[in-house]
């Protein structure tokens, strides 16, 4: 069975710094999704991030990019320049690459930026 | 564009009544999800619906059912609610057949307490 794991039930950063997430997973599948989410206090989850796991480069979107080492199945989330508005639950969440939409989530890292 | 839409957002039942909770998916999307996010969790998948069948499901029992209707929009109900069923429910919409490419899209979720 496919696990999700993040190990940092909260993290801190200031304003303009640098931080980073970690989530590790456990699959015998060789084709799949790794995701992280952000949930606000709006609750609606927001997709961040999205890495193939064929792909060897890593994943970057703007101010946020990816750490992905498949061998070791990590998948770290590294953000640059944190905004107030980056405060929320983040969740670390794996799909298989076809033929379903069930995703296996993390149990979450609350990220706190300090002004 | 609406986007997942659930409805109600907050709901209170007592222990052993019933309950239904409902989603909108996305424009163009053919494919409902539902989750269960207990306070301080990650969501756990619940079931998928497609062409109105339910196509997968989680770890949940049979009081946990669902239905999907030919507008794609779908029930979650719970029947014999207990105490642990209090969480927050999502919805998730997608397109079947282009699993391959894309993403769930998430709605704000129903918040039900159970007392």
């Amino acid at each position: 069975a496919q696990t999700v794991t993040q190990s940092q039930p909260e993290m801190s950063v200031q304003e303009a710094e640098t931080v980073t997430l970690s989530c590790t997973y456990d699959t015998s599948e060789s084709d799949y999704y790794l995701f992280w989410y952000k949930q606000p206090p709006s609750r609606q989850m927001i997709l961040v991030i999205r890495q193939e796991a064929y792909k060897q480069q890593n994943a970057t979107e703007n101010r946020f990019s990816v750490n992905f080492q498949k061998a070791a199945k990590s998948f770290s989330l590294k953000i640059s320049d944190s905004q107030l508005g980056d405060a929320a639950m983040y969740f670390c969440a794996y799909r298989l690459f076809s033929g379903t939409y069930k995703y296996i989530f993390g149990t979450g890292t609350r990220l706190k930026v300090l002004a | 564009d609406a986007g997942v839409t659930q409805s109600p957002t907050h709901l209170i039942k007592t222990r052993g009544q019933q309950v239904t909770l409902r989603c909108s998916p996305k424009s163009g999307h053919d494919t409902v999800s539902w989750y269960q996010q207990a306070l301080g969790q990650g969501p756990q998948f619940i079931f998928q619906y497609y062409e109105e069948e339910e196509r997968q499901r989680g770890n949940f029992p049979d009081r946990f059912s669902g239905h999907q209707f030919p507008n794609y929009s779908s029930e979650l109900n719970v029947n014999a609610l207990l105490l642990g069923d209090s969480a927050l429910y999502l919805c998730a919409s997608s397109q079947y057949w282009t699993a391959q490419g894309t993403e769930a899209f998430f709605g704000q979720g129903t918040r039900l307490t159970v007392v």
